[in-house]
């Protein structure tokens, strides 16, 4: 079961465009991570949030980190066909020994076209 | 630092074998991690270890799964009389703990397993 809902799960723009991503949680998580996954890879961490109400740039990519640290959104200024990817989010909580356990979200694929 | 290294990269089967993959983490990092991801879905957790110790499990492993991570370096997945339900992307991940209460997983590129 997942315990993190993407929307939109699939998302075809046009270069140039801005577009959102949501993640929405029904758990309280230690920390909130966004990675981006191309085809035949792994994950790539982009950014961790941790307090809520927090919000993060990178480049034309911006988090946020909701009040009460449950949802997060990932805003993308002017995509460009180089963002095309499936974005996921993550939420990280802590188990056994000191490790994190990722649980992630149902991703959302996104496609920039020229 | 060559990042995480995993083999086979893909791996085809048929139903009822017994297939292996390893993980060869970033040298240092003490801590690794199994993750599996079907099409369309993020990735789930499987296992955890710290050096040596498989310090938890999920109950998406069977009995039919097991993993190892013998020296505290590398590691190995191995899935017995493998099923249809058992297609996926396997996913390994490894990191310091350096950070304190977060941690960031470095992933490796994955092993594509199909099964017929």
């Amino acid at each position: 079961t997942q315990l993190l809902e993407q929307s939109p799960q699939f998302l075809s723009i046009q270069e140039g465009e801005n577009l959102t991503v949501y993640c929405n949680s029904s758990s309280v998580f230690s920390s909130l991570q966004w990675y981006r996954q191309e085809p035949g890879e792994g994950p790539v961490l982009l950014v961790t949030v941790v307090t809520g109400g927090e919000v993060k740039k990178l480049k034309r990519l911006t988090f946020q980190f909701g009040d009460a640290r449950k949802d997060s959104s990932l805003h993308i200024t002017a995509a460009q066909p180089g963002d095309t990817g499936l974005y996921l989010c993550a939420g990280e909580r802590g188990i056994t020994g000191g490790g994190n356990k990722l649980t992630f979200g149902t991703g959302t694929q996104l496609k920039v076209e020229l | 630092d060559t990042g995480v290294s995993q083999d086979p990269r893909h791996k085809i089967t048929k139903r009822g074998q017994n297939v292996t993959f390893r993980c060869d983490p970033i040298s240092e990092h003490n801590r690794l991690y199994w993750y599996r991801q079907t099409l369309g879905q993020g990735p789930e957790f499987l296992t955890y270890f710290q050096n040596e110790a498989q310090l938890e499990k999920s109950r998406l492993l069977s009995d039919r799964f097991s993993a190892e991570r013998p020296k505290g370096s590398f590691s190995t997945l191995e899935i017995q009389r493998t099923e249809q339900g058992d297609s996926a992307m396997y996913l390994c991940a490894s990191s310091s703990g350096a950070q304190g209460w977060t941690d960031t997983q470095y992933f490796g590129p994955g092993t594509r397993l199909t099964v017929l």
